[in-house]
């Protein structure tokens, strides 16, 4: 059975900092990983998506990594901004059961400006 | 434009009751889904459509029945509501099974 853990469960930095968020999944059997930011009270918009083939993916200031063979991902935000400040999701595409994503427990971000 | 959403917003009913939350893509995806996140902020998939057909159904209680009367819509019936059901319910789509998923804003469910 799939499971995804996310790490750290909060996170607190100052404006400015560079920061990783870390995601590791117990099944290396998935076609993908996304990363995903979740605002209080509202639905959750897709930050990146990485095919199973992949090893990274970048967009803007956020950089996310897989490694498959080790179960792992990080999402790497650069010059963060209170802006970012959200909870970000990593959930994972079995390939056992394609159709449905397995999602962690989240990362809660704050940016202190 | 909206490109997936729910309604309603906000839902607050007595134990017991039967209710229904509506969902609406406008991005011509073929697949939808219904995700539940609990109090613990986990996101647990319920059920997944595609082309208006079940193609996932976990492990809910048969008191939650979905409805596809077309692509566009997924529908999320709720028969004898518990306290337990309270939650976030979160409508998805995506063009195709693989694809990235587009999340609509959710439906906090409070049952009383």
């Amino acid at each position: 059975k799939q499971e995804v853990t996310q790490i750290p469960a909060a996170l607190s930095v100052p404006e400015g900092e560079n920061l990783v968020l870390n995601c590791s999944f117990t099944d290396s059997a998935i076609y993908n990983l996304q990363w995903f930011r979740q605002d209080p009270g509202k639905g959750l918009t897709s930050l990146l998506l990485i095919q199973s083939s992949q090893r990274e993916q970048t967009s803007g200031r956020l950089n996310a990594s897989l490694d498959k063979s080790s179960g792992r991902s990080t999402l790497y935000i650069a010059a963060s901004q209170p802006g970012d400040s959200a909870t970000y999701l990593c959930a994972v595409r079995p390939m056992e059961y394609g159709n449905k994503l397995v999602f962690g427990a989240g990362t809660i971000l704050r940016v202190k400006s | 434009d909206t490109a997936v959403s729910q309604t309603p917003k906000y839902l607050v009913t007595q134990m017991g009751n039967d209710k229904s939350i509506k969902c609406e893509q406008n991005l011509g995806h073929d697949t939808m889904y219904w995700y539940k996140q609990d109090s613990k902020k986990f996101l647990k998939i319920m059920f997944s459509y595609n082309n208006k057909e079940l193609i996932i159904n976990e492990t809910v209680p048969n008191r939650f029945s979905p409805k596809s009367p077309d692509k566009a819509h997924l529908n999320l019936h709720i028969n004898s509501l518990e306290l337990g059901d309270s939650a976030v319910y979160f409508c998805a789509s995506s063009l195709t099974v693989p694809d990235t998923q587009y999340f609509g804003p959710g439906t906090r469910l409070t049952v009383l």
